[in-house]
């Protein structure tokens, strides 16, 4: 069990570029989900996955953002056309499968200056 | 919905003098609650959680919390504070029922200050 992993952990961008993260959830979690976390303020949850399945977005996930997860394993986030606003520190964490099994981890995030 | 207050953004112990961090939960329904610490650009780190087993909860590190049904409070406590406490302490809350994403909402943060 190697933990929830994040690349890249930094990434400084120019406004109106694309950017994709990716994050490995722990291996056999077959939920994932993706937060987001601005400075002196808690993560916010922006999309959640069972396997590939996207079940859940959240309002802050605009148009400009598309998450996947194609064979149920790893995940990606991409942000289109970013803006200064979209800086912040991105965090993926992932859960096993049983409900009993209620503890998510987190995975050290990836670090996004949009210039 | 589900929402979590922490009480003061900043709180600053003595080393060896007792911690309290402050957390109040609102639920609709029956709860899930954590507590998260996090370091310097690094992630989350799990504390402890109350996921209605005993109502005192042990964690990591010499942490506990007790969840208050009747105060909707899931404060942390560490009896003697160490150096190495220093970081940003969350509480978060997250639906028990399954069927539900059980997606964590979280405070805004306590930073744990200890000084000499």
């Amino acid at each position: 069990d190697t933990g929830v992993s994040q690349d890249p952990r930094h990434k400084i961008t120019k406004r109106g570029q694309n950017v994709t993260f990716r994050c490995d959830p722990i291996s056999e979690h077959n939920r994932l989900y993706w937060y987001r976390q601005t400075l002196g303020q808690g993560p916010e949850f922006l999309t959640y996955f069972q396997n590939e399945a996207q079940l859940e977005k959240s309002r802050l996930l605009s148009d400009r953002f598309s998450a996947e997860r194609p064979k149920g394993s790893f995940s990606t986030l991409e942000i289109q056309r970013t803006e200064q606003g979209d800086s912040a520190m991105y965090l993926c964490a992932s859960r096993g499968g049983r409900e009993s099994t209620d503890t998510q981890y987190f995975g050290p995030g990836t670090r996004l200056t949009v210039l | 919905a589900q929402s979590v207050t922490q009480l003061g953004s900043h709180v600053s112990v003595s080393e060896g003098a007792l911690v309290l961090l402050r957390c109040n939960y609102s639920s609709s329904v029956p709860p899930y609650l954590f507590w998260y610490v996090q370091y310097p650009n690094q992630g989350l780190q799990l504390l402890l959680k109350y996921t209605s087993a005993a109502t005192l909860v042990k964690g990591i590190n010499g942490f506990e919390a007790e969840f208050k049904k009747s105060e909707t409070s899931f404060h942390l406590t560490k009896p003697s504070a160490h150096m190495s406490d220093a970081a940003e302490y969350f509480c978060a809350v997250s639906a028990r029922w399954g069927g539900t994403a059980s997606k964590l909402t979280f405070g805004t943060g306590t930073r744990l200050q200890v000084t000499l």
